[in-house]
């Protein structure tokens, strides 16, 4: 079975700095996706970013970007220019090819991020 | 517009009461998804329908009962809940269920639920 790992729950950044959230993933498919999902406190669960695995090219979206390192299997969010509506829980994601009619989402444990005024 | 809608917001209700969760999307999206979040966790997944047909039950209790009586709504019904079924329920929908493009499950803003 497929799992994502994100191994710190919590980290703080400064506004205006960069910080990048840590997320590995076991599988032993060639093809799937990838996503990072941002979840404020009370607030929807939205996208941020999603990494197609046959694609070399790492996704980006304005001040979002990914490190996706397919051979070790990790998949890291950048954010540049740290803003306050950062602060969030950030959830990666897997998503496995399908069995029929079924798919599924993985989700690792989330991170919580903090930015500092 | 990628909007999943969903109501209500919140719900409080009895370990006796029946009531039901609605969810709706107008992006012509085929696979609509159920799931239960509990505070600082990830969603759990609990059902998925694909062009209105369960594909997945993931050993949910019988006390939840899903209904997608068209393509654009989901309905969850809820009857003789537990103090532990306290959650938010959180709705998705996605292109499709397959290994296409479109594939992105986009969420709706939840239903907080609290049973006492």
């Amino acid at each position: 079975a497929q799992t994502v790992t994100q191994s710190q729950p919590e980290m703080s950044v400064q506004e205006a700095e960069t910080v990048t959230l840590s997320c590995t993933y076991d599988t032993s498919e060639s093809d799937y996706y990838l996503f990072w999902y941002k979840q404020p406190p009370s607030r929807q669960m939205i996208l941020v970013i999603r990494q197609e695995a046959y694609k070399q090219q790492n996704a980006t979206e304005n001040r979002f970007s990914v490190n996706f390192q397919k051979a070790a299997k990790s998949f890291s969010l950048k954010i540049s220019d740290s803003q306050l509506g950062d602060a969030a829980m950030y959830f990666c994601a897997y998503r496995s090819p399908p069995t029929g009619a079924n798919s599924k989402l993985t989700f690792g444990k989330g991170i919580t991020l903090s930015v500092r005024p | 517009d990628t909007e999943v809608t969903q109501t209500p917001k919140h719900l409080v209700m009895g370990m006796t009461n029946k009531k039901s969760l609605k969810c709706e999307q107008h992006m012509g999206h085929r696979a609509m998804y159920w799931y239960k979040q509990k505070a600082k966790k990830p969603p759990e997944l609990m059902f998925v329908y694909s062009y209105e047909k369960l594909s997945i039950n993931e050993s949910v209790p019988s006390r939840f009962s899903p209904e997608c009586p068209n393509s654009s709504l989901l309905n969850l019904h809820l009857h003789a809940l537990q103090p532990e079924d306290s959650a938010l329920y959180l709705c998705a929908s996605s292109q499709w269920v397959g290994w296409g493009r479109q594939e992105t499950q986009y969420f709706g803003p939840g239903t907080r639920l609290l049973v006492l």
